[in-house]
């Protein structure tokens, strides 16, 4: 089973501050995606990336820049977080073949106060 | 965008009953539904996917595609305790790197 992993698992910060996420993954899967989840709107994609320098917008970008340095490693970026953006994030992963499953890391509680 | 709609939102059963959820598409374009199961405090991860009319059985749970109407169906015979959970259902286009979700079935087996 793939493996991916997530840092920090959790993370308080203030209005305006700026925030990264990391997620890394070891079965060198070429897609990986960054979600929010939020009770009453599920899994939400924020962006996803299908190889190191790629960046594919998804369905709740604004606020989030993201970066894929490379085939391992994917980073959420929140330059000037508001509270709005206390969520739970994950990151997944998915091999290269069309309808492959995702897999996914344990999750970062963010707290934006 | 589409829409992937769930229902319903909880659902309580006996253990050893049958749990049936239900998820619709908005998206004609839609080509492949995935069910993902997330216990209490963990991450999701995948349970069953379907992309042909008809349905698909693995061991207790079975699932169903009527691709006409984009509803898919979850189905768990001789529910567990262990099977409560949150039971997301995900549609796909474009050969399924971008995932939609809905908001998810909480499942709830009574012992």
């Amino acid at each position: 089973e793939a493996a991916v992993t997530q840092s920090p698992r959790n993370k308080v910060t203030v209005t305006g501050g700026n925030v990264t996420l990391s997620c890394r993954q070891t079965n060198s899967h070429n897609y990986m995606y960054w979600y929010r989840q939020d009770t009453g709107h599920g899994l939400r994609l924020i962006h996803y990336s299908y190889g190191a320098g790629n960046l594919q917008i998804g369905d709740v970008p604004d606020g989030y820049k993201a970066t894929r340095t490379t085939q391992e490693d994917f980073f959420l970026l929140l330059e000037l977080a508001s509270p709005s953006q206390t969520s739970l994030y994950f990151c997944a992963s998915s091999d290269l073949g069309v309808y492959a499953e995702q897999f996914f890391g344990p999750g970062t509680r963010l707290t934006v106060l | 965008q589409q829409k992937v709609q769930q229902s319903p939102e909880s659902l309580i059963v006996p253990e050893g009953g049958m749990a049936s959820l239900n998820c619709t598409s908005s998206d004609r374009n839609v080509d492949y539904f995935w069910w993902y199961r997330q216990h209490s405090g963990k991450s999701p991860k995948m349970l069953m996917s379907i992309f042909s009319n008809g349905e698909k059985e693995e061991g207790r749970f079975t699932v169903h595609l009527n691709k006409a109407s984009l509803h898919t169906s979850l189905h768990i015979r001789d529910s567990q305790p262990s099977d409560s959970a949150l039971y997301l259902c995900a549609a796909s286009i474009d050969m399924g790197y971008k995932l939609t979700f809905g908001t998810g079935t909480s499942l709830l087996v009574d012992p």
